[in-house]
């Protein structure tokens, strides 16, 4: 039971390149987030998604993409990245009303 | 104005003392209140999780929630080195359609406790 995984770790794109953040879960749990956390902010809410084929915006969608085909993975994409988009992104999982789990992060930067 | 407010500290103990950890809320839509650890470049991991006011107590570990003042804290007694981290407090409104994916970060306090 690997719980939540994330790929890659670490990753330099240059402004204008797109990219997918990859997030897998095998604990069978109905609900997937993305978070970004910056110095100062915490971590603030991209996309999350309550089911395969159902997503929804967080507090800071703009400049990302989400689709959920399968229970188990819900990737992120980044369609142009800029320099802004430089953060830690994390994935969790959950079920409804209980404790979300999260990955070990994605470090972006965008150079 | 942000809706979840933490002092970002940083917050350096030595070891055996008591730490405070607090955070106020703006929204009283908030129901469910949490508090996440986060060591050095990991993810966050849940310490614990609150529904009503009053406190909640886990071994060293204590949380309270005052809905009436919109304020939550987590106490740590007998501080140890390993409790070095980023706490963050998390909170999520009543539970219904798609409010269950939805959580409220505060920005995190950096504890340090030294031997």
């Amino acid at each position: 039971n690997a719980g939540v995984t994330q790929t890659p770790k670490f990753q330099v794109l240059k402004t204008g390149q797109s990219m997918t953040l990859q997030c897998a879960q095998d604990m069978n749990h109905e609900y997937m987030s993305w978070y970004r956390q910056d110095p100062g902010m915490g971590l603030r809410l991209i996309h999350y998604s309550v089911g395969a084929g159902i997503t929804d915006q967080g507090e800071v969608p703009n400049g990302y993409n989400v689709s959920r085909s399968t229970t188990e993975d819900f990737p992120l994409r980044l369609l142009s990245a800029a320099p802004s988009q430089t953060s830690v992104y994390f994935c969790a999982s959950h079920e409804r009303g209980e404790t979300q789990y999260f990955g070990p992060g994605t470090r972006l930067l965008v150079l | 104005q942000k809706e979840v407010e933490q002092d970002p500290g940083p917050l350096s103990v030595p070891e055996g003392a008591i730490v405070s950890l607090n955070c106020t809320y703006s929204n009283s839509a908030f129901q469910y209140f949490m508090w996440y650890r986060q060591y050095s470049r990991k993810g966050p991991e849940l310490l614990m999780y609150t529904y009503s006011s009053g406190n909640k107590e886990d071994g060293r570990f204590t949380a309270q929630v005052d809905k009436s003042s919109k304020y939550i804290s987590l106490f740590i007694r007998d501080s140890q080195p390993s409790d070095s981290a980023t706490y963050l407090c998390a909170m999520r409104k009543r539970a219904g359609g798609t409010s269950y994916g939805k959580l409220t970060f505060g920005q995190g306090t950096i504890l340090t406790v030294h031997p």
